[in-house]
């Protein structure tokens, strides 16, 4: 079975630029999460997601990020305009019902210059 | 708030030389401890899911135990391919949530041949 797929795996960019992370969850998993991973503070929950609905947005660190997920299988995580501290490791992961572990996918490593 | 401290740091084993990896967690109503394996440049892969204080858990040779303040992940005669970075997490019941982890920084092992 396939896992959660991200993309792209890597991506660097200059300050400023709008950045587009995409994810597809694993098939039949109804929620999905967005993490981010640094040296510094380790995995942090961004975003939370149960059947397309955003649920807990707490996480997310100021309004310059936004994610979305259209349909059960495709989600997004944007950042507009981009800054130099977002540099990270954005996760992407998958759960199914009743009690399941949270599944990830590879991540996107994320440079901004 | 959810706490997780994983000790140590960084471990270096030789082949077949057994030890063991600490998890210390303060929690609101446990519903579950979580460790994932993380290789460098891949997402964590789930290894175990623990409930309840006693309880064990085993894989190939990894066990993964729990009391009611922490859990150890005993490895015996540990492999090269079992290098990796060793994610312990919480999931409590703080705000009604039944999905938030909270994660702990890594214990990053090295089995030298």
């Amino acid at each position: 079975d396939a896992g959660v797929i991200q993309s792209p795996r890597h991506e660097v960019t200059e300050m400023g630029q709008e950045v587009t992370l995409r994810c597809k969850p694993i098939s039949g998993h109804n929620s999905l999460f967005w993490y981010r991973q640094t040296m510094m503070r380790g995995l942090e929950l961004l975003i939370y997601f149960n059947n397309n609905v955003p649920i807990d947005d707490s996480g997310m660190p100021e309004d310059r990020f936004s994610a979305k997920m259209p349909n059960a299988s495709f989600s997004t995580l944007k950042i507009q305009p981009s800054e130099p501290r977002d540099s990270a490791v954005y996760f992407c992961a998958s759960r199914g019902t009743g009690g399941q572990p949270q599944h990830f996918g590879d991540g996107t490593r994320l440079s901004i210059l | 708030e959810d706490q997780v401290t994983q000790s140590p740091e960084a471990l270096r084993l030789q082949e077949g030389e057994s030890s063991s990896l600490n998890c210390s967690y303060t929690v609101s109503g446990l519903r579950g401890l979580f460790w994932y394996r993380q290789d460098p440049g891949k997402g964590p892969e789930f290894l175990f899911t623990l409930y309840s204080a006693g309880e064990e858990k085993e894989k190939e040779r990894l066990k993964a135990t729990l009391t009611k303040k922490e859990s150890f992940l005993h490895i015996t005669a540990p492999k090269p391919e079992d290098s990796a970075t060793y994610l312990c997490a919480v999931q409590g019941d703080s705000g009604g949530s039944n999905y938030k982890l909270t994660f702990g920084k890594g214990t990053l092992l090295t089995v030298n041949p």
